[in-house]
């Protein structure tokens, strides 16, 4: 049990479909990510929130659009994803984003696109 | 830019074996260097960590980096391997003060042959 909470595990959606991912964090952090992990490839940032305002999107398409309603949840909501989307999504939170605080991972969504 | 490199993709070792894991960063300011581990089906999560001070640094489960500045590099060891450290092996690095977010390496997946 890392602090960080993600749901669903497993999700699969067709193209067409609206899905959101959520996170949840217990550590009393004020930051929080996400990221994709695809095979062989190193993971990728995608969004950074920091109070609850995000501070970082590193070019992410706008079938994925993030949202933080507060500092302990995070949630990425999907819409006409293509299969090349299919990853590992995992969330993470730390304290602050700035000096050499470490982040909390989730155990991550298993998304599969069809 | 910063980037990650992390030479091994997929390391095979008996138990008892000695293991080290090379990871260099290109970033040549201030950083702050971190190995993560996912086991199978688990979620990432923190090996060990150098913010600063001695360069040699152990962490959790009998593994040991050392920070070389001069080489970039963070090559994580541990002298004696177990079946229970197959896993896969992550590398990141972040700028220090900085609010851009950690750079992962691609990973090495390491197995341990009982």
């Amino acid at each position: 049990e890392t602090g960080v909470t993600q749901t669903p595990r497993h999700l699969v959606m067709g193209m067409t479909n609206k899905k959101s991912l959520k996170c949840e964090q217990h550590l009393g952090h004020n930051a929080m990510y996400w990221y994709k992990q695809s095979a062989k490839k190193p993971l990728e940032l995608m969004f950074v929130y920091s109070l609850e305002e995000r501070v970082e999107n590193n070019s992410v398409p706008s079938r994925f659009s993030p949202e933080c309603p507060n500092s302990s949840h995070l949630f990425l909501h999907l819409h006409t994803l293509q299969p090349e989307d299919s990853a590992l999504y995992l969330c993470a939170s730390s304290q602050g984003v700035l000096g050499g605080t470490e982040a909390f991972f989730g155990q991550g969504t298993r998304l599969t696109v069809v | 830019a910063q980037s990650v490199s992390q030479h091994n993709h997929h390391v095979i070792l008996s138990e008892a074996a000695s293991l080290e894991l090379g990871c260099n960063y290109s970033y040549g300011g201030t950083v702050n260097l971190f190995w993560y581990v996912q086991y199978p089906g688990q979620h990432l999560q923190l090996l060990l960590k150098y913010f600063s001070g001695d360069p040699l640094v152990k962490g959790i489960k009998g593994f040991e980096a050392e920070f070389i500045k001069s080489k970039f590099s963070f090559n994580l060891r541990k002298p004696s391997v177990q079946w229970s450290d197959t896993a896969e092996y992550f590398c990141a690095v972040k700028e220090t003060g900085s609010a851009r977010q950690l750079t992962f390496g691609s990973g090495t997946q390491l197995t341990v042959l009982p």
